[in-house]
């Protein structure tokens, strides 16, 4: 069935350093959609970028990440990490079927 | 404005207890689901429906059930509570593939 990875359970980062986040896939679907979402302590997940371009950048708030198909990976990243960054990120992958699969989440912690 | 709105915000029931959680949502969508949130584990769907009356099987299935009574309503029905499933519980809707979530606040249940 379909899955998503995300290896990395918490990532510790100074203000101001690069953040890059990974997340793989797999489906046999040829045309996934890929999403990050961000979910801040006490408030409810929310739609961070979305993508189903293959090799097409996407931004959003800082943020992007860039669909490949060839390597089934849909990585997130920002040039500088803020303090306000801190929040569990999860990977969602939307394939055959009208249901998303997270990954098991990351943990961005940015400290001063 | 468009939401889906949860309740409880949280719930103490004791083993073996009876639970129903509520989700209600205005964002006319078809579709509706219920994740568990776990640390190490992600989201995990539960159950989810494309509308009144339809119901299907998710990732986590055992131990709960849902009913699907308007395209506004879906709910999550634990009839014998196990400690096993505290947890934090979101509700989400969507138009159905390619779309994003809109979630719910989350309902914090632990189970004594």
């Amino acid at each position: 069935g379909d899955s998503v990875t995300q290896t990395e359970g918490l990532v510790t980062l100074t203000e101001g350093l690069p953040v890059m986040l990974n997340c793989t896939y797999q489906t046999i679907y040829s045309n996934p959609f890929l999403f990050w979402y961000v979910h801040y302590l006490n408030e409810s997940p929310r739609l961070l970028l979305k993508s189903s371009t293959d090799n097409k950048r996407t931004e959003h708030q800082g943020f992007h990440a860039t669909l490949h198909k060839s390597s089934s990976s849909f990585h997130l990243q920002k040039s500088s990490a803020q303090l306000s960054d801190s929040a569990l990120y999860y990977c969602a992958l939307s394939a055959s079927f009208s249901k998303l699969v997270f990954g098991q989440g990351t943990s961005l912690s940015v400290v001063p | 404005e468009a939401a889906v709105t949860q309740s409880p915000r949280n719930k103490v029931t004791v083993t073996g207890g009876n639970v129903t959680l509520s989700c209600r949502q205005t964002n006319s969508h078809n579709y509706m689901y219920w994740y568990r949130q776990d640390t190490g584990h992600g989201l995990r769907l539960i159950h989810y429906s494309y509308g009144a009356g339809n119901l299907q099987i998710g990732d986590v299935p055992d131990g709960y059930k849902a009913t699907r009574t308007t395209q506004e309503d879906f709910f999550l029905l634990l009839e014998l509570a196990s400690p096993s499933q505290t947890s934090l519980y979101f509700c989400a809707s969507s138009d159905g593939h390619g779309s994003d979530y809109t979630f719910g606040s989350g309902t914090r249940l632990l189970v004594i």
